[in-house]
C-alpha cells in the first residue's frame, strides 16, 4: 500500500497567517490527491482534488500544489473558520490512503 | 441537494456482528461508487471499503478483508456493510462517502455513525 505521510502534525497559528502544509506519499501517485478539512464532531469537507483543483464552493484562499511525491496544501489568510484538522489522500491505487492529519490552532 | 445518511451503529461484544446501512439521496445513486470510511476515537482517517456502481468491483483494506462485506441495493438507494467477528480496534465512526464519478476521491460524506466493540 502507498503511505502518506503529513507534517507537521500540529501546527500553531494566528488569523491572516500564511499557512503550509505538505504531504509525501511512499511512491509517485502522479496528481491523484485530494485534501479534505474536518471540524470536531463533523465528517470530512473535501477542499482540493487532482493536487491543485479547487472543489466548487471553496474559498480562493485554499490552494493545493506538487506532483509525484511531494504536494502541498496552502491557506493564504488563515481565518476563523479554517481552524480544523486536514487530511490529504492519495488515489493513485484502488486502496486509498489518507495522511495523519494536521491539525491548525490558534495561536 | 446530495444526503447520505447512516444508521445501525451500537455496542457490540467482541466476536458479534452489525450490520450498517446508509440511504441515499438528492442523485442518481446507481450511477456511483460508494465506500465506507471510518475514524476510530481521536485518531485519522481510515478507508475501508469500495463497491463500484453496479457492484461488479469491490476493493477492501487489508484490517477488514474476510470479516466485512459491502453491498449496494440502487432499488434501494442503499449502501450497506456487514460487520462480522468485530474486534475492539474496529471500534470507530463510519462513514458512508460517495466517490466522484469515475475517480476515487470522496465528494460528498454522510455523519457517520459509531461502533463500539467492547465487552
Amino acid at each position: 500500500d502507498i503511505q502518506m505521510t503529513q507534517s507537521p502534525s500540529t501546527l500553531s497559528a494566528s488569523v491572516g497567517d500564511r499557512v503550509t502544509i505538505t504531504c509525501r506519499a511512499s511512491q509517485s501517485i502522479s496528481s491523484w490527491l485530494a485534501w479534505y478539512q474536518q471540524k470536531p464532531g463533523k465528517a470530512p469537507k473535501l477542499l482540493i482534488y487532482k493536487a491543485s483543483s479547487l472543489e466548487s464552493g471553496v474559498p480562493s484562499r485554499f490552494s493545493g500544489s506538487g506532483s509525484g511525491t511531494e504536494f502541498t496544501l496552502t491557506i493564504s489568510s488563515l481565518q476563523p473558520d479554517d481552524f480544523a484538522t486536514y487530511y490529504c489522500q492519495q488515489y493513485n491505487s484502488y486502496s486509498r490512503t489518507f495522511g495523519g492529519g494536521t491539525k491548525v490552532e490558534i495561536k | 441537494e446530495v444526503q447520505l445518511v447512516e444508521s445501525g451503529g451500537g455496542l457490540v461484544k467482541p466476536g458479534g456482528s452489525l450490520r450498517l446501512s446508509c440511504a441515499a439521496s438528492g442523485f442518481t445513486f446507481s450511477s456511483y461508487s460508494m465506500n465506507w470510511v471510518r475514524q476510530a476515537p481521536g485518531k485519522g482517517l481510515e478507508w475501508v471499503s469500495s463497491i463500484s456502481s453496479s457492484s461488479s468491483y469491490i476493493y477492501y483494506a487489508d484490517s477488514v478483508k474476510g470479516r466485512f462485506t459491502i453491498s449496494r441495493d440502487n432499488a434501494k438507494n442503499s449502501l450497506y456493510l456487514q460487520m462480522n467477528s468485530l474486534r475492539a480496534e474496529d471500534t470507530a465512526v463510519y462513514y458512508c462517502a460517495r466517490d466522484q464519478m469515475a475517480t476515487n476521491y470522496f465528494d460528498y460524506w454522510g455523519q457517520g455513525t459509531l461502533v463500539t466493540v467492547s465487552s
